[in-house]
């Protein structure tokens, strides 16, 4: 059974910079397409992006591109989340989620079956 | 792009069918039947009950299912019990390795 394993809360100061990181274990990960999703206090799921681990094709929510960089480390078959300047306003639970294999379209990927636990992230000065 | 539409809110009494609505567009809801739907309780992690508009994964209680019309996706939840109290979120396909969520929507069981 896939696991996501997520790493532990931040608090950082607004201006800092932020790698978060998402570990898959318990089942071979380099097929599946990883997604963020942010969750901000009170409010509901947003998707940021996704990358697939096989060769770290990414594509980003329109919402998301150029305020935050999605990466993965293929051999640790590990996702990150990075911010280089936090801003108070990115205070939110972020998750990963894993993708399955989708095979009844071009582009492989239907839904998300297994999330990771989160991670929170608190910026305040 | 924007957020699916939800209500923000649905109540139902136990033993009632309540059904949640996902409206969007035909770039997403309308144009692919990749419509899925996240259950989030409180302080917990979402969970998918509901894939490709209508398909339950393992687990969930054939009591939800799900449908789609036109850009609207609904989700129905029969059978109504106070486990089922949480959170529901809609998710499309958009296009372009895109997802897109709504808003979400509280059910309260009375």
């Amino acid at each position: 059974e896939v696991r996501l394993v997520q790493s532990g809360a931040e608090v950082r100061k607004p201006g800092e910079s932020l790698k978060i990181s998402c570990q898959g274990s318990g089942h071979s990960l380099t097929n599946y397409w990883i997604a963020w999703v942010r969750q901000m206090p009170g409010k509901g799921l947003e998707w940021m992006g996704i990358i697939y681990l096989g060769d770290s094709e990414t594509r980003y929510s329109p919402s998301f591109q150029g305020q935050v960089t999605i990466s993965a480390d293929k051999s640790l078959t590990t996702a990150y989340l990075r911010w280089s300047s936090l801003k108070t306003s990115d205070t939110a639970i972020y998750y990963c989620a894993k993708l399955p294999y989708c095979s009844s379209n071009s582009w492989g990927f239907c839904y998300m079956d297994v999330w990771g636990n989160g991670t929170t992230v608190t910026v305040s000065s | 792009q924007s957020a699916l539409s939800q209500p923000r809110s649905v109540s139902g009494s136990p033993g009632q069918a309540v059904t949640i609505t996902c409206t969007g567009t035909s770039s997403d809801v309308g144009g692919y039947n990749y419509v899925s739907w996240y259950q989030q309780h409180p302080g917990k992690v979402p969970k998918v009950i509901i894939y490709d508009v209508t398909k339950r994964p393992s687990g969930v209680p054939d009591r939800l299912s799900g449908s789609k019309s036109g850009n609207t996706a609904s989700l129905t939840i029969s059978g109504l019990q106070a486990e089922d109290e949480a959170d529901y979120y809609c998710c499309s396909y958009a296009g372009r390795h895109i997802l897109i969520f709504g808003g979400g929507t509280k059910l309260t069981v009375l």
